[in-house]
Parts: structure tokens; sequence; C-alpha cells
């Protein structure tokens, strides 16, 4: 298996701020690396696939970026509504792994 | 838009088998490179993928969980159905279906349904 590991797993932040998360591949995924929102009691929502290619509908202020083992999500402005966990998933192999998830919490 | 709810029980009884159905609606589960995921998420914790299933019936498990599931699809209900046996309290999760686009990769899951918690208790 793939192991995703993401940093940190708990972040605390203020709106306007500007967020990094880290994820990184136990082995090369090329940029075969998607993002992932959830909200408590929701769904996770897809933000960004193949490590930097934004969802429909998704605000520009997250971008990604990376490739062969290391990937950030970037928010460059945090809103309200961006205070959610964050997960990553590798789709290089069909076994799909997910990261163990970063809070975001308002500071 | 694509739309997908999962149904099913949300309590079953250890040793026995757990057994959810996605209902597609907005589109086709045949549509070609589009493949049919369970994932689960158990309580407070990260998500798992359990396996997919493509509308030919072509099914990959995660080894993890291989012998004790079972993915099926039924094209005429556009449905597709997980079965996962000889459940214990470890198996107490939110039960999501999604879906994923693949073009030889996959894009990851951007349609989900709302999940479903099924809790296994005597």
């Amino acid at each position: 298996d793939i192991q995703m590991t993401q940093s940190p797993s708990s972040l605390s932040a203020s709106v306007g701020d500007r967020v990094t998360i880290t994820c990184r591949a136990s082995q090369t995924i090329s940029r075969y690396l998607n993002w992932y929102q959830q909200r408590p009691g929701e769904a996770p929502k897809r933000l960004i696939y193949r490590a930097s290619s934004l969802q429909s509908g998704v605000p520009s202020r997250f971008s990604g970026s990376g490739s062969g083992t290391d990937f950030t999500l970037t928010i460059s402005s945090l809103q309200p509504e961006d205070f959610a966990t964050y997960y990553c998933q590798q789709s290089y192999t069909v076994l799909y792994t997910f990261g163990q998830g970063t809070k975001l919490e308002i500071k | 838009q694509v739309q997908l709810q999962e149904s099913g029980p949300g309590l079953v009884k250890p040793s026995q088998t757990l057994s959810l159905t996605c209902t597609v609606s907005g589109g086709s589960i045949s549509s070609n490179s589009f493949y049919w995921s369970w994932i689960r998420q158990l309580p407070g914790k990260g998500l798992e993928w359990i396996g997919y299933i493509y509308h030919s019936g072509s099914t990959f498990y995660n080894p993890s969980l291989k012998s004790r599931v079972s993915i099926s699809v039924d094209t005429s209900r556009n449905q597709f159905s997980l079965r996962l046996s000889s459940v214990t309290a470890a198996d107490t999760a939110v039960y999501y279906c999604a879906r994923d686009f693949n073009d030889g990769y996959s894009y990851g899951f951007a349609e989900w349904g709302q999940g479903t918690l099924v809790t296994v208790s005597s």
C-alpha cells in the first residue's frame, strides 16, 4: 500500500490567513493526488485533482502543487467556511489511500 | 448532475452481513470510464476505500477487506451494492458510495453520496 502522511494533523488559523497543508506519499505517485474538504456531518468534497487542477465551482483561493512524493494544498486567504478537515488521496495505484486528515480550526 | 444515495439497515448484529445499496440518479451507471466505489469512515477517523465496481461487473477490493467484501451492480436499476460479511464492532462506520472518472488513472471522487451510519451491535 502507498501510505499518505499529512502534516500538520491540526492547525489553528484566523480568517484572512494563508494556510498550507502538506501531504507526503511513501513512494512516488507522479501527480495522481487529490484533495478533499470535509465539514462535520457532510461527505467529503473534492477540491483539487491531479495535484493542481481546481474542481469546478471551488473558489480560486484554493490551490494545489507538487509531484512525486510531496504535495501541498494552499488556501490563500481563509474564509469562515474553510474551517473543516482536509484529506489528500492518491490515485496512482488502484488501492486508493487517503491521508489521515488535517483539521483546520479557528484561532 | 449525478447524485448518489445510500440505503440500507443502520444496525447490524455482530457476525452478520452488512448490506447497502447506492442508487444513482441524473446519469447512467453504465457510462464508460466511470467507476463506482464504496468508502467508509470509522467514527472520528479518516477515510478507507473499500472497493469499486465497473458497469461490466469488474471489481477491485481493498486487500484488507477482500475476504469479506462483495460489490455488485444492477444496471437495470442504476444501482450498485456492498456486502460485508462477518461484521464486528470495528466495522461500525459511515459508509459512502462515490464515483470517479478513470482514463487509466483515477481523477479522484468527484461525486459522493451523503453517507449512511452503520452500527454493529447486538
